[in-house]
This record gives structure tokens, C-alpha cells and sequence, in this order.
């Protein structure tokens, strides 16, 4: 089972920032968080991590609480683009697996 | 151009019939693994293998078949499929099993 809690819909307008919360409210000390999307069925794609720090790289950055129970994904500028089903996803790094929940349904409206 | 590439993108087959689906990438990469997707059941590992020669099951491997002979290659078998394996498949690489790069889906239906 995955170990997230996701909200399953959101909606955001295009050009405003879209931010994604995530609960993991039982990872531990050597887990990851990750965020993935997935496209209308195309392959999914690797967006961004992070441990504890908040990260941040050309696609979003992510927030991480500092105790580490939830998580926020920050689009900042989002666009029609950006439609997309959204996975968070908390694993050990190394020797680890990616767990796919239901994710939260991005639609980005003109 | 760093990619995963599967072959092939869509396939009708019925029971019973032997079929293979490739997957190969370009980066060098140590980690594969295969997925499927399923409405409601989200993506669900079947096989993963850390390097060559090394494979070892997901959490739905019943039916599949992998083998990694090769670090660039990593078909999926399915054996003898059946309608219960009409599925979207993905395969992905990585240097580890975390930032994996996802191949993009082989839509298969058995009839």
C-alpha cells in the first residue's frame, strides 16, 4: 500500500502557482519524498525529491515539513501543460521501490 | 538522445499465444523494472532487476517472465497470456530505484 495521501483532484488556473500537498505521516528517518506525473498515459515522469531540506529545480520545488509528515509540490507558474496526474511517493533511496498511489489529478484551466 | 524505448506500442494478441515486449535504454543504467497500469489499481512493479543477470520479483508477478542478459535490454514474456493481462505496460531505467526514467507504454489487449 502506498504510504501517502493524496487528494485525489485539484484545480488551478494557468499562470498562477499550483501547489500539491502530500501527507506521509508515517515515513521514517531514511525515507525520501518523490514526485512523479504522469502525462494522459504516457510514462511517468521523474519531477523532483528531497529528505528533509526543500528543493528546488527547474520544474518545481517541493517543501517539506520539518517534521517531516507532509509535503507540498510548488508549480509556479503553471500551465495547460501541466495537466497531469501527480504521484507522491516516499522510499529509501537506496534498494527502495516506487509505490504508486492514486495521486491527485492536476487540471490546469485557461 | 537519452531515452527508454519499448517495442511494441500496441498489440492485440489472444490467449494463449507466446508474445514479447522489449524495452531497451541508452543511459547506461543498472536498474530496470516493468510495470502495468490499471484503472483504479494505479502502476503495480511486476519484475525489477538491479543489474545484469540479476532479477527478482515486483508485486504482480504471476503470468510474466524477465531476463536481463544484456545491461541495455530488458524484455517482458508473457508465456501463455490471458485477458487478466490487458494492461497499459511501462518499463523504466535507473542508476538506482529512485529517479527512474519511464519508457512510453506498450497498450496490450488479449483477447
Amino acid at each position: 500500500d502506498a504510504k501517502t495521501t493524496q487528494p485525489p483532484s485539484m484545480d488551478c488556473a494557468e499562470g498562477r502557482a499550483a501547489n500539491l500537498p502530500c501527507n506521509h505521516s508515517t515515513i521514517s528517518g531514511n525515507e525520501y519524498v518523490y514526485w512523479y506525473r504522469q502525462i494522459h498515459s504516457q510514462g511517468p515522469q521523474y519531477i523532483i525529491h528531497g529528505l528533509k531540506n526543500n528543493e528546488t529545480n527547474e520544474m518545481a520545488s517541493l517543501i517539506i515539513t520539518e517534521d517531516r509528515k507532509s509535503s507540498t509540490l510548488i508549480l509556479p507558474h503553471a500551465t495547460l501543460r501541466d495537466t497531469a496526474v501527480y504521484y507522491c511517493i516516499v522510499t529509501e533511496r537506496a534498494g527502495g521501490k516506487l509505490i504508486f498511489g492514486q495521486g491527485t489529478e492536476l487540471s490546469v484551466k485557461p | 538522445e537519452a531515452q527508454v524505448t519499448q517495442n511494441p506500442r500496441y498489440l492485440i494478441t489472444v490467449t494463449g499465444k507466446k508474445l514479447t515486449v522489449t524495452c531497451s535504454q541508452n543511459m547506461n543504467h543498472e536498474y530496470m523494472s516493468w510495470y502495468r497500469q490499471d484503472p483504479g489499481l494505479g502502476l503495480r512493479q511486476i519484475y525489477y532487476s538491479m543489474n545484469v543477470e540479476v532479477t527478482d520479483k515486483g508485486d504482480v508477478p504471476e503470468g510474466y517472465k524477465v531476463s536481463r542478459k544484456e545491461k541495455r535490454n530488458f524484455p517482458l514474456i508473457l508465456e501463455s497470456p490471458s485477458p487478466n493481462q490487458t494492461s497499459l505496460y511501462f518499463c523504466a531505467s535507473s542508476f538506482g530505484p529512485d529517479t527512474q526514467y519511464f519508457g512510453p507504454g506498450t497498450r496490450l489487449t488479449v483477447l
